[in-house]
């Protein structure tokens, strides 16, 4: 099926560890984002894409590195894993702005714990 | 600072009825408004969209209205069915044109048959 695609689901990590999370869509657009989301908190936006090759921060990039590696994959980086990065992560991807307004799709999410 | 507020507190309806969810914000002006269903351990689904010179939007059963003098957007669900149940997250664009959103906390519907 068209979508986002997200890898892993679930990952326990220890303190100071590193890893990537992977992220893919099939529906040829142009924007990519990351997000968290943590209880009670709604989503907030770590990094986002506008378009391939570019990567800008959202409003928690701190411990966070991204790559648009292609139109279609946007990977999301942890250094040094800490236990405030205990979260689930939803990757996102939609139309380009300018063309009208598109609604986000999402992937499944991959929920992180770091111990 | 920007700032979207959905109820914290789950709203419980009969099915059949009619569900109205709240969005209120703060310190911006959206060109345009979102509304999302997420349910249990699954990413957010777009449900709809409004624009700041439309004042309601509708799609089958959904009805959003966008108040921007009220700062708010209300959302309704019609002839509700448990399957309605799930969290509801309204999303704000914060750039301008850029399609960065900021979300709220979401407000959860249960759907008693």
């Amino acid at each position: 099926n068209a979508g986002v695609t997200q890898t892993p689901k679930f990952q326990v990590l220890k303190t100071g560890q590193s890893m990537t999370l992977q992220c893919a869509q099939d529906m040829n657009h142009n924007s990519m984002y990351w997000y968290r989301q943590d209880p009670g908190m709604g989503l907030r936006l770590i990094y986002y894409s506008a378009s391939e090759g570019t990567t800008d921060k959202g409003e928690v990039p701190n411990g966070y590195n991204v790559s648009r590696l292609n139109k279609r994959e946007f990977s999301l980086r942890l250094e040094s894993a800490a236990p405030s990065q205990t979260s689930v992560y939803f990757c996102a991807s939609s139309e380009t702005p300018g063309q009208g307004v598109y609604g986000y799709t999402f992937g499944s999410g991959t929920r992180l714990t770091v111990v | 600072s920007q700032k979207i507020e959905q109820n914290s507190e789950a709203l419980n309806i009969q099915e059949g009825k009619t569900a109205t969810l709240t969005c209120n914000y703060t310190n911006y002006s959206p060109a345009y408004l979102q509304w999302y269903r997420q349910d249990p351990g699954r990413g957010p689904v777009f449900l709809l969209l409004i624009r700041e010179n439309e004042k309601e939007k509708r799609k089958e059963r959904l009805k959003v209205t966008f108040d921007t003098t009220l700062k708010q957007s209300l959302f309704h669900i019609t002839a509700s069915q448990p399957a309605d149940s799930a969290t509801y997250l309204c999303a704000l664009d914060r750039s301008g044109g850029y399609n960065k959103l900021i979300f709220g906390a979401g407000t959860r519907l249960a759907v008693h048959p």
